[in-house]
């Protein structure tokens, strides 16, 4: 069973300041993931995708991949109210046939 | 990049009754669709993989016979939700993917069974 756990929050941040946002799998073949933004009663947008080790700037966003920790993060700087969403953590197998397997999401508050 | 619509966005119907989503490229041509279910305060969860032409693959514990997955053509899938249950209520959404593992989603349908 391929598992993808992400803290539910709510995580409250400053506006201007940084927020960190942390994923975990379990499936070791996983070979790419990938950071949604959901805002409330919509559809997932992709943020950021990534697919080896070390870190991948877009941007305010940073995504972070560690495979042998089995952990990939996102780092959103400058944060400002409109980032308060919840943030999906997606992993994929490999395999253009596979969907992808979802966290339950961060949801994330930036206060003014 | 890459659109996917949904139609409808919303709809609302009687137990018992049977609904129709339907899943569109529109400016690609999607290899694969997949369907994705997501209940309140949820992670969206993969229903089905469907291939053009091809019986739809669907994950453990999704009743195929229930939820009917079409992909008539490379642009178009449909899920018709047969026979619906308020606990059938949820929000659909589909993606479409080519070659490779980036999926674009639709703007999702949010199905309520009265």
């Amino acid at each position: 069973q391929k598992e993808v756990e992400q803290n539910s929050g709510p995580l409250s941040v400053p506006e201007g300041a940084i927020a960190s946002l942390n994923c975990t799998y379990s499936d070791r073949g996983s070979q790419s993931f990938f950071w949604y933004r959901q805002y409330s009663g919509k559809s997932p947008e992709l943020i950021m995708s990534i697919y080896s080790n070390g870190d991948k700037e877009d941007g305010r966003f940073t995504a972070q991949l560690n495979k042998a920790s089995q952990y990939v993060s996102l780092l959103i700087r400058d944060s400002q109210p409109s980032d308060s969403a919840t943030y999906l953590c997606a992993v994929h197998s490999g395999g253009g046939a596979d969907g992808l397997t979802f966290g339950k999401g961060t949801h994330l508050i930036i206060q003014p | 990049g890459a659109v996917v619509s949904q139609h409808p966005s919303w709809v609302i119907c009687k137990s018992g009754t049977s609904v129709k989503i339907e899943c569109r490229s529109l400016d690609f041509q999607a290899t694969t669709m997949f369907w994705y279910r997501q209940f309140p305060k949820q992670s969206l969860m993969l229903m089905a993989t469907s291939n053009e032409g091809s019986k739809a693959t669907y994950e453990q514990g999704v009743e195929k016979d229930k939820f009917l997955i079409n992909h008539a053509s490379l642009t178009l899938s449909t899920l018709t939700v047969t026979s619906a249950h308020p606990e059938d209520s949820s929000f659909y959404i589909c993606s479409g993917g080519l070659n490779t593992d980036t999926q674009y989603f639709g703007p999702g349908t949010r199905l309520t069974v009265l």
